[in-house]
């Protein structure tokens, strides 16, 4: 069985700019949840999404947003980019939250 | 929320050392989760403990879930270098601790 896919898998851009970010879950899971991790805050979650219907939402401001698509395949957008929104972004997949989580192997976004 | 506070925050030991981490919150949990990340991957699983008072082993790490669910422990009997890595307890659907980095030196 495949594992959860991330893409890109590094990025680079500049603030003021927007970026999307891609998750392809384990076939069949259809809870997809995205953390961003960086140095001395662990991982801080985002959002999780629940057969195209966001679920729950983390502490983070309206410039990050996401959304699942039928097939359970989910985005993320971040816009006006922040130089503090460097992180590596992880997105997780699972049957139900409450579940065993599967990682993907992250997208690291750097902000100049 | 549930606060999960891990300690100690980085650790790095001598191979053949023993060494327990922890995870502590004030919050009552239904169960626990212990992921482990490598550098450029991202978390896995190594186990869930559900019941207070359970232990659980796998392999030279024993994981324990304290008696009234709001603590665990994980401890490592001769570490090896392949212990090396980011160990984090999730303690509910969206809340993981900010992990102890274990550096095991050969």
């Amino acid at each position: 069985k495949a594992g959860v896919t991330q893409t890109p898998r590094y990025l680079i851009k500049t603030r003021g700019q927007q970026v999307t970010l891609s998750c392809s879950p384990i076939s069949g899971h259809r809870s997809v949840s995205w953390y961003q991790q960086t140095p001395g805050q662990g991982l801080q979650f985002l959002f999780e999404y629940f057969s195209e219907t966001q679920r729950n939402k983390g502490n983070f401001p309206g410039r990050f947003s996401g959304r699942q698509f039928s097939n359970s395949r989910s985005e993320m957008n971040v816009s006006t980019l922040e130089l503090g929104d460097s992180a590596l972004y992880l997105c997780a997949s699972s049957l139900n939250s409450y579940n065993e989580q599967f990682f993907g192997p992250g997208t690291r976004l750097t902000v100049l | 929320t549930q606060l999960l506070e891990q300690s100690p925050q980085f650790l790095s030991i001598q191979e053949g050392e023993n060494l327990t981490v922890y995870c502590n919150s004030s919050s009552v949990f239904s169960s626990l989760q212990w992921y482990r990340q490598e550098p450029g991957e991202g978390p896995v699983l190594l186990v869930t403990v559900v019941t207070g008072g359970e232990v659980k082993k796998l392999k030279r790490l024993t994981f324990q879930f304290g008696d009234a669910r709001k603590d665990s422990s994980l401890h490592i009997t001769a570490a090896q270098p392949g212990d090396t890595g980011l160990y984090l307890c999730r303690g509910s659907r969206l809340t993981f601790g900010e992990g102890t980095q274990l550096t095991v030196n050969p």
